[in-house]
């Protein structure tokens, strides 16, 4: 069955250090790739979508990159910050008619002042 | 501009008890769609739609119903409230296929007694 993985333990980071996050799947050939975050007692906010002919993606600090004969997706938050303490989430979607995506349990990030 | 908005944000239910969820997206998004979040479990998809007056299932739509009359409104139904549907419920909505770059609203976390 098609499954998504993320680390479900929280990531712990010190300030200003790059956090990685790692999002893997099984039987799963997605047409795209994103990733939300999502603050306690909120809606997931979307962040970036890259596509499966697609390597990398960046918007400011933000960088995804997928890599589709490994079946992975990284998530780096550069010179992290405080603020950037959230859960994301990464969700997958196949090609064809709607689309329907599946959502990863998410990964917490705390970064630590 | 709201952008998705749910009522009620909080809900405590009796089993056997019928409820709305309300959800209501001022962006003229053709897609909207609720889902269910649970603790240990990704977002999980519960019904739908594409446009007015068309809906389909997601992956658990047992115990709810849908109905899409306008393109602003989508709202879910629970037709007899059980303890197995305590959850926190979002819905999403997006311009284009799937639940590509969604919008969600706040979420309405539901008890069922």
């Amino acid at each position: 069955s098609q499954k998504i993985e993320q680390n479900s333990e929280a990531l712990n980071i010190q300030e200003g250090k790059t956090a990685t996050l790692t999002c893997n799947y099984t039987n799963y050939s997605p047409a795209y790739l994103q990733w939300y975050r999502q603050d306690p007692g909120r809606g997931p906010v979307f962040l970036l979508l890259i596509r499966e002919n697609e390597k990398e993606k960046r918007k400011e600090r933000l960088k995804v990159t997928f890599d589709t004969t490994l079946k992975q997706s990284l998530f780096h938050i550069t010179a992290s910050q405080p603020a950037d303490s959230a859960t994301y989430l990464c969700a997958l979607a196949s090609s064809g008619g709607y689309q329907k995506v599946t959502f990863g349990i998410g990964t917490k990030l705390q970064v630590i002042p | 501009n709201a952008g998705v908005t749910q009522t009620p944000k909080f809900q405590v239910l009796k089993t056997g008890q019928s409820m709305t969820l309300q959800c209501a997206q001022d962006m003229n998004h053709e897609y909207m769609s609720w889902y269910r979040q649970d603790p240990g479990m990704g977002l999980r998809l519960i019904h739908y739609s594409v446009g007015a007056g068309i809906t389909d299932q997601g992956e658990v739509p047992n115990g709810y119903n849908v109905s899409r009359s306008t393109t602003e409104d989508f709202p879910l139904r629970l037709l007899s409230a059980a303890p197995s549907q305590t959850s926190v419920y979002f819905c999403a909505s997006s311009y284009s296929t799937g639940v590509v770059s969604a919008f969600f609203g706040q979420g309405t976390r539901l008890t069922v007694v």
